[in-house]
């Protein structure tokens, strides 16, 4: 089993839609959860952070991390063709900072 | 967040040739850096970890004579692919972070090895 899951199954959504992305991890140890942007050719862009379990906002986005299920999420709310990129999981802890990746999930906002 | 800076954002060279991509942090010390590869539509593969006046911890399979690291100062890490190959082409990132775990991305650099 891999450290991090995520379906890399491309997901289109019409413009305003609600997008839903997850990630699941096996590492229990992870305290620290990020969600990544990355544009086509570009290096990824820190979207959300955060520690432990609970929910964060940040405008439009929202992550929500559930560690007694190892299960992540994020949500984009009236997402936008500019939101049209590829989200990447990441997620570290147990006393270094390297970052466990999942595969990432390529998303496409029809106007 | 903290800015991270890449030089080349792309290079094309030819097969047997060595290639220095830097990574700078712009408005932090980094003691740490990351330098990964990604391959199209694949997710990042860590390839090292690069530590300031220390050498650098690779990852299994990596190897260390072919991808060297150097970061000889707490704003500056390189990576030179030495005796490129076509299949050495790929898309190199690097990142460092401000101690808390959150880690900040560079632009990258396409190495494209004819």
């Amino acid at each position: 089993q891999k450290e991090v899951e995520q379906d890399p199954g491309p997901l289109s959504v019409p413009e305003g839609a609600i997008v839903s992305l997850n990630c699941t991890y096996s590492n229990s140890a992870f305290q620290y959860f990020m969600w990544y942007r990355q544009y086509s050719r570009k290096g990824p862009e820190l979207l959300m952070y955060t520690y432990s379990s609970g929910n964060k906002e940040d405008g439009r986005f929202t992550a929500q991390v559930d560690k007694s299920s190892k299960y992540i999420s994020l949500f984009i709310r009236d997402s936008q063709p500019s939101d049209s990129a590829t989200y990447l999981c990441a997620m570290s802890g147990g006393g270094n900072n390297r970052l466990a990746f999942g595969k990432g999930n390529q998303v496409v906002v029809i106007p | 967040g903290a800015v991270v800076s890449q030089h080349p954002s792309w290079v094309i060279c030819k097969s047997g040739t060595s290639v220095k991509i830097e990574c700078r942090s712009l408005d932090f010390q980094a003691t740490t850096m990351f330098w990964y590869r990604q391959f199209p539509k694949q997710s990042l593969m860590l390839m090292a970890t690069s530590n300031e006046g220390s050498k650098a911890t690779y990852e299994q399979g990596v190897e260390k004579d072919k991808f060297l690291i150097n970061h000889a100062s707490l704003t500056l890490s390189t990576l030179t692919v030495t005796s490129a190959h076509p299949e050495d082409s790929s898309f190199y990132i690097c990142s460092s972070g401000t101690g808390y775990n959150e880690q900040f991305f560079g632009p990258g650099t396409r190495l494209t090895v004819l």
